[in-house]
């Protein structure tokens, strides 16, 4: 069973430019995370997709962040623009349903903004 | 206050020995508890994951939730270098649906 893909693995942008991440759930897996991992600290949910609607994007800077799932399968993440302080791993994952505490991440993509 | 506290570490153990992780929490509302297993570099793994109460073994891994002290574990049995990762909490309650990490331990097993 092929995991989670992202791409790209690495990123390095300057401040105020912006950036997009790509995500391809497990097949069949209704529900698709995008997580912010800051060095040292724990995963922070960004917004929960069920399909292609969004179930939860409390978290999420709406501001500069947004997010797609198109035909409830790919995902897209963006930052416009990016500041300093978004330097992290953004880590995608997904699980078989929405209340599913078995989710299954991808190696994530590791962003440095300078 | 967060609502899951964990040690981050680095903890550091001989080959063989019995690894003990921790979280507390402050949410009541919990009722999945899960434990992933992060590389350096690599997205998290999940390890095992209990509801409720409880006691839950999986070879060497073995969770435990105490709900009444809102602390959960994850032991280790019979160390090996290959378990040097951290290890992150995760909690999630059956009235929403976010799940909660804790900051994660950084293990290192010792050949």
């Amino acid at each position: 069973e092929a995991g989670v893909a992202q791409s790209p693995r690495y990123k390095i942008i300057e401040k105020r430019q912006s950036v997009a991440f790509w995500c391809n759930p497990i097949s069949g897996h209704a529900t698709l995370y995008w997580y912010q991992q800051i060095l040292g600290q724990g995963p922070k949910l960004l917004i929960q997709f069920q399909n292609n609607g969004v179930v939860d994007d409390s978290q999420l800077p709406k501001d500069r962040f947004s997010a797609e799932r198109l035909k409830g399968v790919d995902s897209t993440l963006k930052i416009q623009p990016a500041k300093l302080e978004d330097s992290a791993v953004y880590l995608c994952a997904s699980s078989l349903v929405v209340r599913d505490a078995e989710a299954f991440f991808g190696q994530g993509t590791r962003l440095t903004v300078v | 206050q967060k609502e899951v506290e964990q040690d981050p570490g680095p903890l550091s153990v001989p080959e063989g020995a019995i690894v003990s992780l921790n979280c507390t929490y402050s949410n009541s509302a919990f009722q999945y508890f899960m434990w992933y297993r992060q590389y350096s570099r690599k997205g998290p793994e999940l390890l095992m994951y209990t509801y409720s109460s409880g006691n839950k073994e999986d070879g060497r891994f073995t969770a435990q939730v105490d709900k009444s002290s809102k602390y959960i574990s994850l032991f280790i049995r019979d160390s090996q270098p290959s378990d040097s990762a951290t290890y992150l909490c995760a909690m999630q309650n059956t009235g929403g649906f976010k799940t909660i990490f804790g900051a994660g331990t950084r293990l290192f097993v010792k050949a």
